[in-house]
């Protein structure tokens, strides 16, 4: 049960912009969107996170439409190291995390 | 360093044991979880916990069973019950204020054979 849909998988050219999409089309008011990201055999690795805005770490940057039942994930020039599962997740703040349910990813290939 | 802690980071056990997965955090969090992982799959939710002393079961926790003692450990048990056990499991953890970010131990690959 799920709360996002991703594509299954998705391929990049290495040093052009990976565009990751997430549909969360019954996200809550108070539900945040995060993303991780899992190399093989290892724990998710936190990206980033938001509510309503836009947003950009060091790692990536995630746009939000104004509705929030989708959202984006860029990774602006993506290397072979960003070849990993990429995970979509909604969740309320803490306080009432209750389940925190990850679907199955999308599996962003980077070509050279 | 603070952090979550998973160990062993591989287990081997016959067929018919039960197995106890650790995870350990010192990051002061209140909520808990495992995961399994099945190869080329995603993360399913087996049991969780949001405060000491309380659990609830995910979506797969038949064949399972957790403890949450103490706030900064949650083991999970495998138990003979559950019908395939070979998988990768995960531990993660939440806390602090607001709009924290969960944090995932590195994972332990049980082999049941």
């Amino acid at each position: 049960d799920a709360k996002t849909t991703q594509p299954t998988s998705m391929d990049c050219a290495e040093g052009r912009a990976a565009n990751l999409p997430c549909n969360h089309s019954t996200i809550s008011g108070n539900e945040y969107v995060y993303w991780y990201r899992q190399i093989h055999s290892q724990g998710p690795q936190y990206i980033i996170h938001g509510l309503k805005n836009n947003e950009t770490n060091e790692m990536a940057s995630l746009i939000i439409t104004e509705d929030r039942k989708s959202s984006t994930l860029i990774l602006p020039h993506a290397t072979l190291r960003d070849t990993a599962v990429y995970y979509c997740i909604v969740r309320p703040p803490l306080g009432n995390t209750g389940k925190l349910i990850f679907g199955q990813g999308t599996t962003l290939q980077v070509k050279p | 360093d603070g952090g979550i802690t998973q160990s062993p980071k591989y287990l081997f056990r016959k067929e018919g044991q039960n197995v106890t997965l650790s995870c350990e955090q010192n990051l002061n969090h209140d909520a808990m979880y495992w995961y399994r992982q099945d190869p080329g799959q995603g993360l399913r939710l087996i049991y969780y916990s949001q405060i000491v002393n309380d659990f609830q079961k995910g979506d797969i926790a038949e064949g399972y069973s957790v403890s949450r003692e103490k706030k900064e450990s949650f083991p999970l048990t495998v138990t003979s019950a559950q019908k395939n056990p070979t998988a990768f499991y995960l531990c993660a953890s939440i806390g602090g204020q607001g709009d924290t970010e969960a944090f995932f131990g590195q994972g332990t690959r049980l082999t049941v054979v």
